[in-house]
């Protein structure tokens, strides 16, 4: 089954220096991939998405991500964190066969310190 | 206008009462979902609907029951509700069903408390 990991379940940076969050997925016909965020009680916002287009993707608010084939990673990233992008961030996979739901990452929570 | 619009925001009720969340997107999209996420944030699809018929229905107890009236409500009952109900519910919605690549569109969710 398709399956997504985050592998922090929490980060904490300063403001200014750079975000890094990172996502693997299973490897498994050929994946699209999102990452979206949410803001404390708030809905989901999709920042970036990935359906086989260029590896490099660029989303809102300056944040973009890579696709990775060999390493099965999108990790998501921006060079210089605000504190308006404290949240919770989600690394969600789907398989472009079959009838296939969104399956999401467990949420990485995202801290900046002034 | 809001894009995938749910009520109510928030609901607490007691255990053992029926509610239902309603949701309606303005988006012309033709399918239209309903996720849980627990206390610990987990998000975990619970029905698809495309073109008001069920296309996934993940397993969820058969006190929870969806009503797609039309392509832009899908509405969500809950009978008999029980603690472990307690949740954020939100309604999304896509253009063709999600395993196509299509971004999917969230409502701000519905803050069930069930005491």
């Amino acid at each position: 089954a398709q399956s997504v990991t985050q592998l922090d379940s929490h980060v904490s940076v300063s403001e200014g220096t750079p975000v890094l969050l990172r996502c693997n997925y299973s490897s498994s016909y050929s994946p699209s991939l999102f990452w979206y965020v949410q803001h404390p009680n708030k809905g989901l916002q999709l920042l970036l998405k990935y359906t086989s287009a260029a590896t490099l993707v660029k989303g809102i608010n300056g944040f973009e991500a890579e696709f990775k084939k060999s390493e099965t990673s999108f990790h998501l990233t921006k060079p210089s964190a605000h504190m308006s992008d404290a949240a919770e961030y989600f690394c969600v996979v789907t398989y472009r066969s079959g009838n296939t739901p969104l399956v999401f990452g467990k949420g990485t929570r995202l801290s900046v310190i002034a | 206008d809001t894009a995938v619009s749910q009520t109510p925001k928030y609901l607490v009720t007691q255990m053992g009462n029926d509610k239902s969340i309603k949701c309606e997107q303005n988006l012309g999209h033709d399918t239209m979902y309903w996720y849980k996420q627990d206390s610990k944030k987990f998000l975990k699809i619970m029905f698809s609907y495309n073109n008001k018929e069920l296309i996934i229905n993940e397993t969820v107890p058969n006190r929870f029951s969806p009503k797609s009236p039309d392509k832009a409500h899908l509405n969500l009952h809950i009978n008999s509700l029980e603690l472990g109900d307690s949740a954020v519910y939100f309604c999304a919605s896509s253009r063709g069903r999600d395993s196509t690549g299509n971004t999917i569109y969230f409502g701000e969710g519905s803050w069930l408390t069930v005491v």
